[in-house]
């Protein structure tokens, strides 16, 4: 069965350096990878996804993510971060098997300090 | 403005009594999602219908319905409701297998 991982409950980084959120993932076929992000008292909203092509993927609000296939990861990065990309961020993946509904992992949230 | 609107945002009830949460899509999406989310554990999908007419269970079905009579609304039925059913739930709407648009969420309570 399709599964998602993201292996920290949260994350802190001070604004103005680097970020990265972990996810990974386990598919079989080829991988459709998502990410969202979550802020307080809101949806979801879309910010990347992976369906083939270049491993870096680049997403709304300065965001991207790197797909490596041998590691099984899609990480989130961005290279400076800011106190209002401070949310709940989920990785997630197709399952292609059962009606195409998106495997959510349990989330990570996110805490920028200026 | 494309978007999935949800109704209610906020809802509180009691044990037992009928409720409906509605889900309108104007985006022309054939299929459409429901997901509640809970601390530690992501989204879970309850129910999806690939088109009008086409619903099918998700990994969480017990306790709730759907139907889809028309391609744009998408209603979450909750015939009993319990405790256990308090979440945050969200309706989506997309493309299969791509990226789909999701509503603002409902916040339901069962005491």
């Amino acid at each position: 069965a399709q599964s998602v991982a993201q292996p920290e409950d949260q994350v802190n980084v001070a604004e103005g350096n680097p970020l990265t959120v972990k996810c990974t993932y386990s598919v079989s076929g080829n991988p459709y990878l998502f990410w969202y992000v979550q802020y307080p008292n809101r949806g979801l909203q879309f910010l990347l996804k992976y369906i083939t092509g270049d491993n870096l993927v680049k997403g709304s609000y300065g965001f991207e993510a790197e797909f490596n296939k041998s590691q099984t990861s899609f990480h989130l990065k961005k290279p400076s971060a800011l106190v209002s990309d401070s949310a709940l961020y989920f990785c997630a993946v197709r399952d292609g098997i059962k009606g195409n509904k998106l495997v959510f992992g349990a989330g990570t949230i996110l805490r920028v300090k200026s | 403005e494309a978007q999935v609107t949800q109704n209610p945002r906020y809802l509180i009830t009691v044990t037992g009594k009928k409720l409906t949460v509605t889900c309108s899509q104007n985006m022309n999406h054939e299929y459409m999602s429901w997901y509640r989310q809970d601390p530690g554990l992501g989204l879970r999908q309850i129910y999806y219908s690939m088109n009008v007419e086409v619903t099918d269970k998700g990994d969480v079905p017990e306790g709730y319905k759907v139907s889809r009579k028309e391609k744009r609304n998408f209603p979450l039925i909750l015939e009993s409701p319990s405790p256990n059913q308090t979440s945050l739930y969200f309706c989506a709407s997309g493309i299969q297998g791509m990226s789909y648009t999701f509503g603002s969420g409902t916040r339901l309570t069962v005491v």
